[in-house]
């Protein structure tokens, strides 16, 4: 059961355009979202995460959007650039009580050519 | 400021042997979480310390086991080695809901 998914393995972009990367969940008890980036031989980096009493959070250039009736959220990187090349993960946690356990799903693979 | 290190950074094991895994959490943070990650999937939960305590286990047998010390760092202590148990072990510290990853311990089981 997976609660978490990434629908594409992989994305490719040209330098200077917008990345847009897609993330659904099926638990509608999920209040807290994260997005990592991971390289190869190191551990995941986190990007930026967002409440679920919001719909947007910016921060440079990535902005998150999350549109709980459709349990989708979204990663925006504006503009493109070649490091950004990564795996990027999306993850849930229920924040409330004690619970802090991350669900992740499979991954993105993007690609961002020169 | 140091972040969350782990070591080994690899390790070879043989079936049935038993291996331990260290982490030490960026500094502040007073909760360790471990996860699995096998090759093309996404990091499985496998247990959080809080306390010295283990506060949440994921869907992982009784072979995983841990530790919290004092000073917040932690062990993964992963006894009767299968193949399947081949994977890139993470450790994630916090002292809120974002949780901060290290480089991973790569383990491999022959």
């Amino acid at each position: 059961d997976q609660q978490v998914k990434q629908n594409s393995p992989s994305l490719s972009v040209q330098e200077g355009r917008i990345s847009i990367l897609n993330c659904d969940y099926t638990n509608s008890m999920f209040d807290y979202f994260l997005w990592y980036k991971k390289y190869p031989a190191e551990g995941p980096t986190f990007l930026i995460s967002i409440s679920s009493i919001k719909d947007k959070n910016e921060d440079g250039r990535f902005t998150v959007f999350l549109n709980k009736s459709a349990k989708h959220l979204s990663l925006h990187i504006v503009p493109s650039q070649p490091g950004d090349s990564a795996v990027y993960f999306c993850a849930a946690m229920l924040s409330g009580g004690s619970n802090y356990k991350l669900t992740f799903g499979k991954g993105t693979l993007l690609t961002v050519n020169p | 400021d140091a972040g969350v290190t782990q070591s080994p950074t690899h390790l070879i094991k043989t079936r049935g042997q038993q291996v331990t895994l260290r982490c030490s959490p960026k500094s502040g943070h007073d909760t360790v979480s471990w996860y699995q990650q096998a090759l093309g999937q996404g990091p499985q939960f496998i247990f959080q310390y809080y306390e010295e305590e283990e506060r949440q286990r994921g869907n992982f047998p009784d072979r995983f086991s841990g530790h919290q010390f004092p000073n917040y760092s932690s062990e993964l202590n992963v006894n009767a080695l299968l193949l399947g148990d081949s994977a890139l072990y993470l450790c994630a510290s916090s002292s809120g809901e974002t949780q901060y990853f290290g480089p991973g311990t790569r383990l491999l089981v022959l």
